[in-house]
């Protein structure tokens, strides 16, 4: 079954520090894979996408992720975690239908 | 670009009354989504739309829940009779249908059935 794991619930960081967030994906095929950032009362924000070609892809604010076919994951990362960085982020991922396979969410808090 | 559309922006109905939520795609997209978020169960995918045609609706929780597309523009969600199970936020995103086929959200509607 297609699904899409986000093994952390919460994580907390200082800010300035770097951040990684992970995503595991099980599909038959590599799928289109996606971040998603969702501010308190907002809806969601497409961070970044990949579906081919280099496996460090650049997104918005910063982020970046990596893709690794090996252990089917795509984590997202960022070198120096600013305040407003505080959010949920949500991976997807798509193959073939259209509709997107959501992570159930890692809430990221940023101290001083 | 005006981005995904969402009316109301909150809501709040008694248990019972119908509830109409309204999305406006982003122009030229075709294919549009219907999701609720809950605490408890996460982001929910209800139903969605490719061409104005429903092509997926096994998300749609009950029959109490009704979604259409009358046109290329405008989308419904529909929740006759409500109830307080029903509270969440719900979000419509479009997708240009093309490419890697990432979705754009709306805003959301907050539903609260008291």
């Amino acid at each position: 079954a297609q699904s899409v794991t986000q093994p952390d619930i919460h994580i907390t960081v200082s800010e300035g520090a770097s951040l990684e967030l992970r995503c595991n994906y099980s599909y038959g095929a590599t799928p289109y894979l996606f971040w998603y950032v969702q501010s308190p009362g907002q809806g969601l924000q497409l961070l970044l996408k990949y579906f081919s070609g280099d496996t460090l892809v650049q997104g918005i604010k910063g982020f970046e992720a990596e893709f690794k076919r090996s252990q089917s994951s795509f984590n997202l990362r960022k070198p120096s975690v600013h305040w407003s960085d505080a959010a949920e982020y949500f991976c997807a991922a798509r193959s073939g239908a259209n509709n997107l396979f959501f992570g159930t969410g890692t809430r990221l808090t940023v101290i001083p | 670009d005006a981005g995904v559309i969402q009316s109301p922006r909150h809501e709040v109905t008694e248990m019972g009354q119908e509830v109409t939520l309204r999305c406006k795609p982003i122009s030229g997209h075709n294919s549009l989504f219907w999701y609720r978020q809950t605490m408890m169960r996460g982001l929910e995918l209800l139903i969605y739309f490719n061409n104005n045609v429903p092509i997926d609706d096994s998300g749609m929780p009950e029959d109490r829940f009704s979604a259409k597309m009358p046109n290329a523009s405008f989308s419904t969600l529909k929740i006759q009779p409500s109830e307080p199970r029903d509270s969440a936020v719900y979000f419509c995103a479009s997708s240009p249908g093309t490419g890697v086929g990432e979705q754009y959200f709306g805003p959301g509607t907050r539903l609260t059935v008291t």
